[in-house]
């Protein structure tokens, strides 16, 4: 099993270019979330999924959209790149709505010019 | 809305005990759990609470106090390698399923 994958590792986008992150699971979990790390800041919550089809928003959605189309992926999109969408992006899945934990991926490092 | 709060920086001694706290404000609480997280790197999986209580799990301990809103991680017997940040995160009832809410994450010291 791979775990939890994200593609790309790194990238560099010029100020209003958009992109896609892609989070990636085989244990087939039903949730997926997309968290955004700063310095001093934590993890914060940007959308999630509690299955195939569905998506919420988070406690930053501003800038973002998701789509879950299959279970498996969960997509991270950016119309419209803001510096202050500079970050590292983490994703991260849990097999249903116990206590079970929460398996991240490796993280997606974004700058934005 | 959700708060969670605990400090921002800790140094300790290696061998020594320290002591992580977390309070918490939730709407629908779930359970809470604690991560380590070193520098460049996802955060891993320590410990869950959703009963009041202390759980061990070898040299790392956690304790809940749901009335309280109230969690503390315990780390014994330190060792360099646990210089790392340490993540309060509460799971919280959310439209259709759960969300978990992650503190700014305590970042731990440990010198010789």
């Amino acid at each position: 099993n791979a775990g939890v994958t994200q593609t790309p590792k790194f990238r560099v986008l010029k100020t209003g270019q958009s992109m896609t992150l892609l989070c990636a699971q085989d244990m087939n979990h039903e949730y997926m979330y997309w968290y955004r790390q700063d310095p001093g800041m934590g993890l914060r919550l940007i959308h999630y999924s509690v299955g195939e089809g569905t998506t919420a928003k988070g406690e930053v959605p501003d800038g973002y959209n998701v789509s879950r189309l299959k279970k498996q992926n969960f997509l991270l999109g950016l119309e419209s790149a803001a510096p202050s969408q500079t970050s590292v992006y983490f994703c991260a899945s849990v097999r249903g709505g116990g206590g079970e934990t929460q398996y991240f991926g490796p993280g997606t490092r974004l700058l934005v010019l | 809305g959700q708060n969670i709060d605990q400090p921002t920086e800790m140094t300790a001694t290696e061998g020594a005990i320290v002591q992580i706290n977390c309070t918490y404000q939730t709407s629908g609480f779930n359970g809470l759990f604690w991560y380590q997280q070193h520098a460049g790197e996802a955060p891993t999986f320590l410990s869950y609470n959703v009963l009041d209580g202390l759980e061990e799990k070898g040299r790392f301990s956690s304790f809940l106090s749901r009335s309280k809103g109230y969690s503390y991680l315990l780390l014994k017997e330190l060792q360099m390698k646990d210089s790392a940040s340490y993540l309060c995160a509460v799971r919280d009832r959310a439209t259709g399923g759960f969300k978990t809410i992650f503190g700014a994450g305590t970042r731990l010291f440990v010198k010789a």
